[in-house]
């Protein structure tokens, strides 16, 4: 009965790898969020998605391509795996807007090699 | 672009001893939320503030708004050793559409 559910918990990959991490919410929430917590435990959003539809979009490589299925599943695919994208990334949901709460997911500790 | 500060980036603490973080913003807020991330583990929401200058009280947690918007507090009075965590907040500046968290205040509590 988790709340906000990502996969997998760790990756440990090499350089140049493709990879994707998947992220699902049963709360019937309409916006997700994922989030990047560098090895200085700052919390950075990379992208939101409303009702499937990208609303946010910070500064972010192209090589990260977020995808929305639908509401209720944000995945993440990241192309040309580098160095400075190890990190904690966080997929997190909340039912409207940012002025609502944010409940974030277990977190996918990416290591890249 | 909006930016949250938060101090201290770390406090060590005697059990029983209070804790103050402070958050700053360089816009005035529409809100501002406070999260607690313990160690391995995920941001948990803790509250959210509106109004200028609310206070809101969680058995030994304190939440301040400022009555400018432009800055808030979360003090615990007479930490435990379960306090241990980052302590994170995170605020939308109006005009803005996403929330910019705060660099957060590691809290160590020793027995």
């Amino acid at each position: 009965d988790t709340a906000v559910s990502q996969t997998p918990k760790y990756l440990v990959t090499q350089m140049g790898n493709d990879k994707s991490i998947k992220c699902e919410q049963n709360l019937g929430h309409d916006t997700m969020y994922w989030y990047k917590q560098d090895s200085k435990k700052f919390l950075k959003i990379m992208f939101s998605y409303n009702n499937k539809e990208l609303i946010i979009n910070e500064t972010v490589p192209n090589r990260f391509s977020p995808k929305s299925p639908d509401k209720a599943h944000l995945n993440l695919h990241i192309n040309s795996l580098e160095l400075g994208d190890s990190a904690v990334y966080f997929c997190a949901s909340s039912q409207r807007t940012v002025l609502d709460t944010q409940y974030f997911g277990p977190g996918t500790r990416l290591t890249v090699l | 672009g909006q930016q949250v500060m938060q101090i201290p980036q770390y406090q060590h603490v005697q059990e029983g001893e209070d804790f103050t973080t402070y958050c700053n913003s360089s816009t005035t807020l529409s809100n501002i939320q406070w999260y607690k991330q313990r160690p391995g583990g995920h941001p948990v929401f803790l509250i959210q503030l509106v109004k200028s200058g609310e206070v809101k009280k969680q058995k030994r947690l304190t939440f301040q708004f400022g009555e400018a918007k432009k800055n808030s507090s979360l003090h615990i009075t007479a930490t435990q050793t379960t306090d241990v965590g980052t302590y994170f907040c995170a605020g939308r500046g109006s005009g803005y559409s996403t929330l910019t968290f705060g660099k957060g205040t590691m809290l160590l509590v020793s027995p």
